[in-house]
């Protein structure tokens, strides 16, 4: 079945370090591809999307893109902040799939000032 | 705009006793998810539905658990009765079909369960 794979966390930083949180997933045909952050006691919020291969998505100085042969949507930001400590999920919407997501298990980023 | 409203934020009480969590999506979508966070198993998709009927409960853990959203605006998951292994975050997601299938899931806050 469909499933997406993330790099074990947790991870820490210091601020302004390059940031790279591996995505790669399992999934029938062309799946779209999200990013989602999660902030301490909140809900998810969708951090950037790409929906064909080669797509980039863009969003806060974070970036990520569809890469259909190595079948990876891994998440990259040049220069990290305190604020961006939270919980990332990768996540894929499977082709032939309603609305529903399959997420990655999460990895969880610290910044250090 | 609201966002996904969740009630309560947080709920303790005593296994054994039902337990009742409340989801009012964003109006106009047309799509409601239920999801349990835990350490162990990361976030795991329990129910949902599609113009208030259920389309995919295989997430449900047991008989225990239940879910209805009676009309449009308002969804909610029950458990009875509860034990402690159901403690964990639950989030209510609500999204839109629209044109191109690709519209995002839109996450409540959640309610933090604690079954003593």
């Amino acid at each position: 079945g469909d499933s997406v794979t993330q790099m074990e966390g947790p991870v820490t930083l210091s601020e302004e370090a390059f940031l790279t949180i591996n995505c790669t997933y399992t999934a029938t045909g062309y799946p779209s591809l999200f990013w989602y952050v999660q902030y301490p006691g909140e809900g998810l919020q969708l951090l950037l999307k790409a929906t064909k291969a080669d797509d980039k998505g863009s969003n806060k100085g974070f970036e990520a893109t569809y890469r259909k042969e190595t079948t990876s949507f891994h998440l990259e930001k040049g220069s990290v902040q305190v604020s961006d400590s939270a919980v990332y999920f990768c996540a894929l919407r499977p082709v032939r799939g309603a609305q529903k997501l399959v997420f990655g298990q999460g990895t969880r980023l610290t910044i250090n000032p | 705009d609201a966002g996904v409203i969740q009630s309560p934020r947080h709920e303790v009480t005593e296994m054994g006793q039902e337990v009742t969590l409340r989801c009012k999506p964003i109006s106009g979508h047309d799509y409601l998810f239920w999801y349990r966070q835990t350490m162990m198993r990361g976030l795991e998709l329990l129910i949902y539905f599609n113009n208030n009927v259920p389309i995919d409960d295989s997430g449900m853990p047991e008989d225990r658990f239940s879910a209805k959203m009676p009309n449009a605006s308002f969804s909610t998951l029950k458990i009875q009765p509860s034990e402690p292994r159901d403690s964990a975050v639950y989030f209510c997601a609500s999204s839109v079909q629209g044109g191109n299938s690709n519209q995002p899931q839109h996450f409540g806050d959640g309610t933090r369960l604690s079954i003593l």
